[in-house]
């Protein structure tokens, strides 16, 4: 059973194009987090959100957490090359020791 | 500083055969994760360990697939006998108690490839 849908599975944009990705569940989570993944490595942390409602900036990505702490989302501003990668959101239940349930991920490619 | 190590970085086997897979989680962490990745089922958690002890294997598809974590600086995943469909990306990840809230670092993964 896979607790967290993302998307866009695909999405494939020329440079300078905004993007929204969505990661939705209908449990809910005390902590979501963005990794973002390229290809023949493994995932790396962009961002961990814990609060309802919370919204963090990196750059030129948008990160928001749903005030029901169920779902969240993801926008890039202006995508660049260099943005190209799978994307995955992982919730985290529970307090303590938490184990991530990881999304279906969003393949982004964006061309020059 | 030194990542998490994964060895080897490409495995390829024929059916029947045992295959083992290697991690060295970053200094200093204390809990350690195996995942496996696929297009069909994505990321999937299959055991994790916290000081050396296995947690949860409930993720661990069945009796072939076997964990261990001898000490703190090292882990392995078996399969024996291996099959066709365990054809995947293999990655192991450490995180540790201090620092960002529940950050796992990966390793560069295994490609495993079973004919």
């Amino acid at each position: 059973t896979q607790l967290l849908e993302q998307s866009p599975q695909f999405l494939s944009i020329q440079e300078g194009e905004n993007l929204t990705v969505y990661c939705n569940s209908s449990s809910v989570f005390s902590s979501l987090q963005w990794y973002r993944q390229e290809p023949g490595e493994g995932p790396v942390l962009l961002v961990t959100v814990v609060t309802g409602g919370e919204v963090k900036k990196l750059k030129r990505l948008t990160f928001q957490f749903g005030d029901a702490r169920k779902d969240s989302s993801l926008h890039i501003t202006a995508a660049q090359p260099g943005d190209t990668g799978l994307y995955l959101c992982a919730g985290a239940r529970g307090t303590g020791f938490q184990k991530l349930v990881f999304g279906t991920g969003t393949r982004l490619l964006v061309s020059p | 500083d030194a990542g998490v190590i994964q060895s080897p970085r490409h495995e390829v086997t024929e059916m029947g055969q045992e295959v083992t897979l290697r991690c060295k989680p970053i200094s200093g962490h204390n809990s350690l994760f195996w995942y496996r990745q696929t297009m069909m089922r994505g990321l999937e958690l299959l055991i994790y360990f916290n000081n050396n002890v296995p947690i949860d294997d409930s993720g661990m598809p069945e009796d072939r697939f076997s964990a261990k974590m001898p000490n703190a600086s090292f882990s392995t995943l078996k399969i024996q006998p291996s099959e066709p469909r365990d054809s995947a990306v293999y990655f192991c990840a450490s995180k540790g108690d201090i620092g960002s809230y529940n950050e796992q670092f990966f390793g560069p993964g295994t490609r495993l490839t079973v004919l």
